[in-house]
């Protein structure tokens, strides 16, 4: 069984350019969820998605964007990046009972994509 | 709101002595809590959860934490250290109930073994 998965492994871009990350999450599981753990920091959470649609969003600027497809695979789009967006970018994917509810539900982590703005 | 305190940035143990990390959470709601562990280079992994059942929560690799809520803590301990068990662990904190499901890290806690 295949866990979360997430492309590419690392990444180098320069400030102002664009990037897209890119997540496979657990089978069985349809909820998406991003972080953002700069060095010697704890994750910080960026958004989920559920259902297609962002249905929870943390302290992030509009730079920050996402999607998720039928499949629930998942993307994280930066725009305009700044040399404070590098940092180890983590996926989450997890299973929301019937209705949405979290009562239950646990996240588990891919191995994370480490962005590098120069 | 919530958040969770790891009150040790850094701990030191010798193989086969005992390992505590502390951990003090705050929330509004009753929480669910949650230890993962981060080895170099890798994602994270669970090591166990609480969600309102038993108190005493074992996890994998011989790992267990308290939740005490009189003393909002959720402390993890192993018996005995090993060389493997080297790594940054985090406690972290959600909501037990509703539609959020965001989870809210602690600031780490860096194990290292020594023999």
């Amino acid at each position: 069984d295949a866990g979360v998965t997430q492309s590419p492994t690392h990444l180098i871009k320069t400030r102002g350019q664009q990037v897209t990350l890119r997540c496979s999450p657990k089978s069985g599981h349809d909820t998406v969820s991003w972080y953002q753990q700069a060095l010697g920091q704890g994750p910080q959470f960026i958004f989920q998605y559920y259902e297609e649609e962002e249905r929870q969003r943390g302290n992030f600027p509009d730079r920050f964007s996402g999607h998720q497809f039928p499949n629930y695979s998942s993307e994280l789009n930066v725009n305009a990046l700044l040399l404070g967006d590098s940092a180890l970018y983590l996926c989450a994917s997890s299973f929301l009972a019937s209705g949405g509810s979290s009562s239950t539900d646990t996240q588990y982590f891919g191995p994370g994509t480490r962005l590098t703005v120069l | 709101a919530q958040s969770v305190t790891q009150l040790d940035s850094h701990v030191s143990v010798s193989e086969g002595t005992p390992v505590l990390l502390r951990c003090n959470y705050s929330s509004s709601y009753s929480p669910s809590l949650f230890w993962y562990v981060q080895h170099p280079n890798k994602g994270l992994q669970l090591l166990l959860k609480y969600t309102s059942a038993a108190t005493l929560v074992k996890g994998i690799n011989g790992f267990e934490a308290e939740f005490k809520k009189s003393e909002t803590s959720f402390h993890l301990t192993k018996p005995s250290a090993h060389m493997s068990d080297a790594a940054e662990y985090f406690c972290v904190v959600r909501p037990y109930t509703g539609t959020a499901s965001k989870l809210t890290f602690g600031t780490g806690t860096r194990l290292q073994v020594t023999l």
